[in-house]
């Protein structure tokens, strides 16, 4: 079954801090994984990509990391803001046709000052 | 250029009653889709429409539901005889394609609230 589990389901943090996302998939065959931002009341907004072949990518403060062989991501923030509060969501596409991106539930993250 | 825009953002209704919620895609994207998100939950994917091809309503969760996208843009999902479970935010998003890596562009919600 083709599943997205994000862990932790939320975390506090204080500003300036660093902290780290974890995401772990079953979904087969592997397209792509992307990790979105969503603010409260906004729509989802993506902040990297990566393909099988990639196992980094960098949007600013934000890194991703991509273990195709485990099948595990992670998110790491560097020196969070108070904007970063906000739900971070894992997504994992698959390569077949029709629709085929599973959604995880995403951990929301509380940066206080 | 324009993001991908829903109305209304706020609809109230009460139990039994239908409602229509619209989006409107980016210009030039040929695939739409429609998802629910209920309260600190993740996204639930409704339907999909990727250019001229059948959409793919393997989402929906009862024939109450049905979404149309006439002319390959706008988009309207009906919901008939509104149940309070049906209670959620409906995201839309467009993308340039329907291939995976193509990104998905979201709209800022229809909260949805049946009383």
């Amino acid at each position: 079954k083709n599943q997205v589990e994000q862990s932790p389901q939320s975390l506090i943090i204080l500003e300036g801090k660093n902290c780290t996302l974890q995401c772990n998939y079953t979904v087969s065959p592997f397209s792509n994984l992307r990790w979105y931002k969503q603010d409260t009341g906004r729509g989802p907004v993506s902040l990297t990509i990566m393909t099988f072949s990639e196992n980094t990518k960098s949007n600013g403060r934000y890194t991703a990391t991509l273990d195709a062989d485990t099948k595990q991501s992670s998110l790491h923030i560097t020196a969070s803001q108070l904007s970063d509060s906000a739900s971070y969501i894992c997504v994992v596409s698959a390569n077949t046709g029709g629709f085929k991106t599973i959604f995880g539930a995403g951990t929301r993250l509380f940066v206080k000052a | 250029g324009a993001g991908v825009s829903q109305s209304p953002s706020n609809k109230v209704t009460e139990k039994g009653k239908d409602v229509e919620l619209r989006c409107d895609p980016i210009s030039g994207h040929t695939a739409l889709y429609w998802y629910r998100q209920s309260l600190g939950q993740g996204l639930e994917f409704l339907i999909y429409f990727q250019g001229n091809s059948a959409p793919d309503k393997s989402g929906l969760p009862s024939d109450r539901f049905s979404a149309e996208r006439t002319g390959g843009s706008v988009s309207t999902l009906t919901i008939q005889r509104t149940q309070q479970e049906d209670s959620a935010v409906y995201l839309c998003a467009s993308s340039l394609g329907g291939a995976p890596e193509n990104e998905q562009f979201f709209g800022p919600g229809t909260r949805l609230t049946v009383l």
